[in-house]
């Protein structure tokens, strides 16, 4: 069965500095990983994946995650956090095995960019 | 650029109604999902439907919980007794090629 874990509830990080998200995940086989945000009283907005190739990917509104298979973790990053990246962010898995695709989430991380 | 749309934006019932959540996925796309979120919490699958049939459900997906696709654009969840507990955000999401699943705004139902 997959799993996704995000361990932080919640990232606090001064606007300007970095910002990381962690996500580490459970699968039998080999994943898709994705990063989704959620701002308030929003739906989920795709903002990056891995499906293959390179370990680093890159998406939008500045965010790039790093894939890394022998930590199994999928950490989203910014170089620079706004106050306007402040929201909810979901990583999610599928199985590259399962064939209806459907989404494992984590728990979410609220990030606060504070000025 | 392409979205999922989903109606009411908000809906409020009394238990033991029934109540039907719409979306219309991207035109192109072969793969539809309903997920759910109660407040606070993760986001939860559903169910999954391709070809006009269900492929996959989750144990939350009971006999309370039907899907369809009426008209070859809307695809509907039905929830034909409401429970308290069934109070949630209800995301409809769709995609083409098994790779980014694209989720529309969400209907927040919230059962009195």
């Amino acid at each position: 069965a997959q799993s996704v874990a995000q361990p932080e509830d919640q990232v606090n990080v001064a606007e300007g500095n970095p910002l990381t998200v962690k996500c580490t995940y459970s699968v039998s086989g080999n994943p898709y990983l994705f990063w989704y945000v959620q701002y308030p009283n929003r739906g989920l907005q795709f903002l990056l994946k891995y499906i293959t190739g390179d370990n680093l990917v890159k998406g939008s509104y500045g965010f790039e995650a790093e894939f890394n298979k022998s930590q199994t973790s999928f950490h989203l990053k910014k170089p620079s956090a706004l106050v306007s990246d402040s929201a909810l962010y979901f990583c999610a898995v599928r199985e590259l095995t399962d064939s209806w695709g459907k989404l494992q989430f984590g728990a979410g991380t609220q990030v606060v960019v504070t000025p | 650029e392409p979205e999922v749309t989903q109606t009411p934006s908000h809906q409020v019932t009394q238990m033991g109604q029934e109540v039907i959540l719409r979306c219309v996925p991207i035109s192109n796309h072969l793969y539809f999902y309903w997920y759910r979120q109660i407040l606070g919490q993760k986001v939860e699958f559903l169910v999954s439907f391709y070809n006009n049939e269900i492929s996959e459900k989750s144990e939350i997906f009971d006999d309370q919980f039907s899907v369809e696709r009426p008209d070859g654009s809307n695809f509907t969840l039905k929830i034909r007794s409401t429970k308290l507990e069934d109070s949630a955000m209800y995301f409809c999401a769709s995609w083409k090629t098994l790779e980014t699943q694209y989720f529309g705004p969400g209907t927040r139902l919230l059962v009195l």
